[in-house]
């Protein structure tokens, strides 16, 4: 069974501009979480979708978003890019939503540097 | 506010010795901790994890214990070795709002 795949690794940008970051979940998986790791700080959740729906949001700016579409796959956004957003940016899938129990998977992060 | 803190960035272990690593909250209200292990370049892969109605949950080298009243958890690994090199990570969640919270991280280097 394939594992969490995340496009692209690596991704260099300049402040001001904006990206989008893809994720694909292990076939069956419908719930799928972004994180950013940034050193000393962890990682911190940005939000939570489940069947297209957002179920949980981080403390993050609005120039943060993401969507989920009906196949699982999941994309995130973030507009008018600052130095700060520079980190590794990972992507997880569960079979439900995240809580007790449920096992996240994590892909192996798409790394943005914001120049 | 860091809920989930783990304060010691780095731990140094001679192979075939006990690694402990340790963490700290302070919600409450969290009811499932989990451990997880990341080598560079790789994303977070799940180690182990406690509910908090146990006190402590053992798979293999790995055990973890769950202190409630501490609001404190600790991995410990025994023998330690070279490939258990890697920054591992507690997180904790609950019932309620099922946000994973995760720490820093602490970088383990097991030394042969």
């Amino acid at each position: 069974k394939a594992g969490v795949t995340q496009t692209p690794r690596y991704l260099i940008k300049t402040r001001g501009q904006q990206v989008t970051l893809s994720c694909s979940p292990i076939s069956g998986h419908r719930s799928v979480s972004w994180y950013q790791q940034t050193p000393g700080q962890g990682l911190q959740f940005l939000f939570e979708y489940f069947s297209e729906t957002q179920r949980n949001k981080g403390n993050f700016p609005g120039r943060f978003s993401g969507r989920q579409f009906s196949n699982s796959r999941s994309e995130m956004n973030v507009s008018t890019l600052e130095l700060g957003d520079s980190a590794l940016y990972l992507c997880a899938s569960s079979l439900s939503p995240s809580g007790g129990g449920n096992e996240q998977f994590f892909g192996p992060g798409t790394r943005l540097t914001v120049l | 506010d860091q809920q989930v803190k783990q304060n010691s960035p780095s731990l140094s272990v001679q192979e075939g010795r006990i690694s402990i690593l340790n963490c700290d909250y302070t919600n409450s209200m969290f009811d499932y901790f989990l451990w997880y292990k990341k080598y560079p370049a790789e994303g977070p892969t799940f180690l182990i994890s406690i509910s908090s109605i146990k006190d402590k949950n053992e798979d293999g080298r790995f055990t973890v214990f769950l202190n409630k009243s501490a609001k404190h958890l600790s991995l410990h690994i025994v023998p330690s070795q070279p490939g258990d090199s890697a920054v591992y990570f507690c997180a904790a969640t609950d019932s309620g709002t099922y946000k994973y919270i995760f720490g820093t991280g602490t970088r383990l280097k097991v030394l042969a």
